[in-house]
């Protein structure tokens, strides 16, 4: 079975500095998608960013980069310029491949990101 | 932007009575999903539906669960006699009909508290 592990249950930042949250996964597969979720205090679920495990490039959407590396199975989230409203809880998540496209999405145990002003 | 609708925001039931949690999934999706989030834990996956059936569920979905799409719109979970232990934030998402689509959109949840 995938597992996701997320070992810092906590970090902060200082407004306006850079970030890392990491993940950690473990699979038998060779292909497979992965993403961060943004979970705020209203508790919606939102997707931040998602990486192909074929694709070598490393995912980039704005502010939020991630660093891919299959080898390793390390996938972590990279906030630059952070910003008050970027405090939430971010789980990184784990899909499989299949013909169907319905496999489930399997989490990690979150990081709560605080932003210092 | 199309997005998955989830109601009552907010449920307050007895142990022992049923509830139904109820979603609207974005229209041309095809993919449907049940997730719960117990307070302060991470997401964990219950159930996946397709055509009208079940896909896949987890140890969670024992017989006290059920899912149903009973009108072509709605996806509802029934939670057949409630337990103290299945309050949870319960998270509806949905995913695109080509297996490259991927992406699930979740709900804003639905918040069950049983008392």
């Amino acid at each position: 079975a995938q597992t996701v592990t997320q070992s810092q249950p906590e970090m902060s930042v200082q407004e306006a500095e850079t970030v890392t949250l990491s993940c950690t996964y473990d699979t038998s597969e060779s292909d497979y998608y992965l993403f961060w979720y943004k979970q705020p205090p209203s508790r919606q679920m939102i997707l931040v960013i998602r990486q192909e495990a074929y694709k070598q490039q490393n995912a980039t959407e704005n502010r939020f980069s991630v660093n891919f590396q299959k080898a390793a199975k390390s996938f972590s989230l990279k906030i630059s310029d952070s910003q008050l409203g970027d405090a939430a809880m971010y789980f990184c998540a784990y899909r499989a491949i299949s013909n169907f496209g319905n496999e489930k999405l399997t989490f990690g145990t979150g990081t709560r990101l605080t932003i210092i002003p | 932007e199309p997005e998955v609708t989830q109601t009552p925001s907010h449920q307050v039931t007895q142990m022992g009575q049923e509830v139904i949690l109820r979603c609207v999934p974005i229209s041309n999706h095809l993919y449907f999903y049940w997730y719960r989030q117990i307070l302060g834990q991470k997401v964990e996956f219950l159930v996946s539906f397709y055509n009208n059936e079940i896909s896949e569920k987890s140890e969670i979905f024992d017989d006290q669960f059920s899912v149903e799409r009973p009108d072509g719109s709605n996806f509802t979970l029934k939670i057949r006699s409630t337990k103290l232990e299945d309050s949870a934030m319960y998270f509806c998402a949905s995913s695109g009909g080509l297996a490259e689509s991927y992406e699930q959109y979740f709900g804003p949840g639905t918040r069950l508290t049983v008392t």
